[in-house]
């Protein structure tokens, strides 16, 4: 089945630097590759996604790119501010399969 | 619109009792998923309905845990004789047609188990 491999565990940047979050994924058939942002006692919440025929996504300050041949994707989040503090989750799915989540990257942001 | 509601907000209960949960997922979602998630720990899966289909109880960690779904509506997660690994917070994520589609995620219910 699938596996999906996230790093770091944790990163911490200052306010304005950007954060990179990066994910491996191993079945060549995963086409659905979503990130989600869970704050602190919170429930996790989509914040952006990318199907597989496109190769990048951007959405005000957060950016998505994927490498369907090297089966990696990553979050990239610029001009950070505190309220990006939070635990980061990347999954990936194929379709008819359910979803399967990385083991998360906890953002600090320091202002 | 309403979105994915769980009851119990909060559980406390003694090793050794049975306990359900509950999940309303969103109207119309077809798909409806349980995870555990333990304090600073990422998502576990447990159990995904998909429609009509038979679930994927893949994630079931032992045989005290067991989920229904009546229907494209509520679903319960029972625990049976509650084990203190057994305390987390047990997420439900709905999303309609089950297929590459955004997952929303109810409130969860934190289990304490003591």
């Amino acid at each position: 089945g699938e596996n999906v491999e996230q790093h770091p565990s944790t990163l911490s940047v200052q306010e304005g630097d950007s954060a990179v979050i990066k994910c491996t994924y191993s079945d060549s058939a995963s086409n659905y590759f979503p990130w989600y942002k869970q704050e602190l006692g919170k429930r996790p919440q989509l914040i952006i996604d990318i199907r597989s025929n496109v190769g990048e996504k951007k959405d005000q300050r957060i950016a998505v790119t994927l490498n369907k041949t090297a089966k990696h994707f990553s979050l990239h989040i610029t001009e950070t501010q505190p309220e990006d503090s939070a635990v980061y989750f990347c999954a990936a799915s194929k379709r008819g399969n359910k979803l399967v989540f990385g083991a998360g990257t906890i953002l600090r942001v320091k202002s | 619109g309403a979105g994915v509601s769980q009851s119990p907000s909060n559980k406390v209960t003694e090793k050794g009792k049975d306990v359900e949960l509950r999940c309303d997922p969103i109207s119309g979602h077809t798909a409806l998923y349980w995870y555990r998630q333990r304090l600073g720990q990422g998502l576990e899966f447990l159990i995904y309905f998909q429609g009509n289909s038979a679930p994927d109880k893949s994630g079931l960690p032992s045989d005290r845990f067991s989920a229904e779904r009546t229907g494209e509506s509520v679903s319960t997660l029972t625990i049976q004789r509650t084990q203190q690994e057994d305390s987390a917070v047990y997420l439900c994520a709905s999303s309609s047609q089950g297929i590459n589609n955004e997952q929303f995620f109810g409130p969860g219910t934190r289990l304490t188990v003591l």
